[in-house]
């Protein structure tokens, strides 16, 4: 079973930049495909990320990307209040067909 | 427009069943890959199942096999969780979410969930 490990929280300033990091445990499949998610309290998750590094039609270029095989990051760039949210990575896991979920970091922004 | 709407969920005692619904609209839903995700209060995300475009392949999280069941209805573009046996640590908020057919699966749309609270 794949587990995704994710920091509980992390904070920033407004106007700063931000890393979050997801560290892949137990190699399961074949497929390390990174996606992540921004959730605000009380709304739906909001896909901002999929195939490691690709932002679907409409999200900012703030947010970015990247990935290696057993781990990615995501980058928020010119932090704003707007982006205090919990943020969420997930894996495709081949073998079982399945998806794996990171257990969120809570984004504070001072 | 794509929407999401889930219905069904409630207070249901222990060992119950319940039956969640999710309508979709605003795209050719037999086309695309639907998962149910749920999140239980303050927690995190855990995937539960997933169905293919034509409703022939299912799959399932290892904590709800041969409990819950995935059904999609391609004529009137809803897709069904059904769950019976019902535990407290299926108490969640239960969101249906379209696939967007990239590799992996990488939800694109999401409801607004339907919240299923087990207790007695």
């Amino acid at each position: 079973q794949s587990a995704l490990t994710q920091p509980a929280s992390v904070s920033g300033s407004p106007g700063q930049s931000i890393t979050l990091s997801c560290t892949r445990t137990n190699i399961d499949g074949d497929y390390n495909l990174f996606s992540w998610y921004q959730q605000h309290p009380g709304s739906a998750p909001k896909l901002l990320i999929f195939e490691g590094s690709q932002r679907p039609s409409g999200i900012s270029d703030r947010f970015s990307a990247s990935q290696s095989k057993y781990a990615a990051s995501l980058t928020i760039s010119g932090l704003q209040a707007e982006d205090e949210a919990d943020y969420f990575c997930s894996v495709y896991v081949g073998s079982s067909a399945s998806v794996a979920f990171g257990g969120g970091t809570r984004l504070t922004v001072l | 427009e794509v929407q999401l709407v889930e219905s069904g969920g409630g207070l249901v005692q222990p060992g119950g069943s319940l039956r969640l619904s999710c309508v979709a609209s605003g795209f050719t839903f037999s086309k695309n890959e639907m998962t149910w995700v749920r999140q239980a209060p303050g927690k995190g995300l855990q995937w539960v199942s997933t169905i293919s475009g034509g409703g022939g392949t299912t799959y399932y999280a290892d904590s709800v096999k041969d409990r819950f069941t995935i059904v999609r209805d391609n004529s009137n573009s809803i897709l069904y969780l059904e769950m019976r046996s019902l535990r407290g640590e299926d108490t969640a908020f239960y969101f249906c979410a379209k696939d967007m057919g990239r590799r992996g699966y990488n939800f694109d749309y999401w409801g607004q969930g339907t919240l299923v609270t087990v207790s007695s």
